[in-house]
């Protein structure tokens, strides 16, 4: 069984500062983990992956995210918020080829 | 460039009515998923096939049916469409998750 919490529906940051967004998950094997951006009405697009390999993983438009299995959490950041990523965020566990487990989703706000 | 089609970006329905909404992926991948969205409650899988001809419900299969024909086209069915069922439909194609390709979306309303 898998499953995904993201802590807090939306986030607001203003323009310049730090991103955080919170993902734990739950998984009975070895997780494959995601992030994935979805713009105003647009399909998903996958932003980074964790597989196997270094726990640190970088993906497109200046995120990245942290595998730490101790903490069972894979929070995605980014170091200055752009007017531009203001979006939907999901993360999503899988498992070779398991289906995929989404989280709620959290709403990036980016302020002026 | 892979795809995955949805044939519709918007659809509006009335209340009783069969509704088919069909994805098609250009990719020969054998697992095709479709996933329903609401605000709030994320992404959630109602049904997925491994091979044509054959399904699996997924979380919240309640309403709903879906259709393998070929392997490039995966059909979801409303059978009598009810205005819960209004949502963000989206279909996915992958061959093992780490290569997850989604299409646009349908954006179903039913009246």
């Amino acid at each position: 069984a898998q499953s995904v919490t993201q802590l807090g529906s939306h986030v607001s940051v203003s323009e310049g500062a730090l991103v955080l967004l919170r993902c734990n998950y739950s998984s009975s094997v070895p997780p494959y983990l995601f992030w994935y951006v979805q713009y105003p009405n647009q399909g998903l697009q996958l932003l980074l992956k964790y597989t196997t390999g270094a726990t640190l993983v970088k993906g497109i438009n200046g995120f990245e995210a942290e595998f730490k299995k101790s903490e069972t959490s894979f929070h995605l950041t980014k170091p200055s918020a752009h007017m531009s990523d203001a979006a939907e965020y999901f993360c999503a566990v899988g498992s070779g080829y398991s289906t995929l487990t989404f989280g709620k989703g959290t709403m990036l706000l980016v302020s002026p | 460039d892979v795809k995955v089609t949805q044939s519709s970006r918007y659809l509006v329905k009335r209340t009783g009515e069969k509704v088919f909404l069909e994805c098609v992926q250009d990719m020969d991948h054998e697992n095709m998923f479709w996933y329903r969205q609401d605000p709030g409650l994320g992404l959630r899988l109602i049904y997925f096939s491994y091979d044509v001809k054959m399904k699996e419900k997924g979380d919240i299969p309640e309403g709903y049916s879906v259709s393998r024909e070929k392997k490039e086209r995966f059909s979801l069915i409303l059978e009598s469409a009810s205005t819960n069922q209004t949502s963000m439909y989206l279909c996915a194609s992958y061959q093992g998750v780490r290569r997850a390709f989604f299409g646009q979306g349908t954006r179903l309303t039913v009246v």
